[in-house]
């Protein structure tokens, strides 16, 4: 299954509303999760099952979406939000991954 | 809440077997609720599922890798491990191994090691 992100990079300000798209090229149910990876990092999970939120991330952050098409929105973004994104499918093997939307500073 | 550490060398030849072990602390590796995987990131690419196993020693591999891969897991011990043979210049990436439920993501990660292979 591939898993197609936009945009594949962004500008934006402190205080942004901030919305990434995550389309799978067959259906996944809601079998969706969201990384944010700062450089030289490991990537932190965000959200799984397209929409809940992992333990101790903000609320900033959400996700929804089921089937094909996901969103990832970060509500107000903050100066420590500034990083790459990537959604990951886990309706069947192998699990893949998008192709990041880095998110940079306008 | 559970660590993971990924040790190995950081420098392959061409055509030889990459190896790398995981350690996992704080935490059991024989759980029966997660699955320990690997995942790699050539030097300034995505992320690639590499596979993963489960504590009774079942392996899922990804399909491109499934000819070159063993991952191997030992509970005794707390830690499993990645056998990559005949490696080529496109193995060069960051190496992760991590701890994942099966449709809840991937919550625990090493810090990731740089594995190159070069002659």
């Amino acid at each position: 299954i591939q898993l197609t992100q936009s945009p594949s990079s962004l500008s934006a300000s402190v205080g942004d509303r901030v919305t990434i798209t995550c389309r799978a090229s067959q259906g996944i149910s809601s079998y969706l999760a969201w990384y944010q990876q700062k450089a030289g990092k490991a990537p932190k999970l965000l959200i799984y099952a397209a929409s809940t939120l992992q333990t101790g991330v903000p609320s900033r952050f959400s996700g929804s979406g089921s089937g094909t098409d996901f969103t990832l929105t970060i509500s107000s973004l903050q100066p420590e939000d500034f990083a790459t994104y990537y959604c990951q499918q886990l309706n069947s093997y192998p699990p893949t991954f998008g192709g990041g939307t880095k998110v940079e500073i306008k | 809440q559970v660590q993971l550490q990924e040790s190995g060398p950081g420098l392959v030849k061409p055509s030889q077997t990459l190896s790398l072990t995981c350690t996992v602390s704080l935490g059991s590796i024989s759980s029966g609720d997660y699955y320990w995987t690997w995942i790699r990131q050539p030097p300034g690419e995505g992320l690639e599922w590499i596979g993963h196993i489960y504590y009774s020693g079942s392996t899922i591999y990804n399909p491109s890798l499934k000819s070159r891969l063993t991952i191997s897991i030992d509970t005794s011990k707390n830690y499993f491990s990645l056998k990559l043979s005949s490696v080529t210049a496109a193995d060069t990436a960051v190496y992760y191994c991590a701890r994942s439920g099966l449709r809840s993501g991937i919550g625990y990660w090493g810090q990731g090691t740089l594995v190159t292979v070069s002659s």
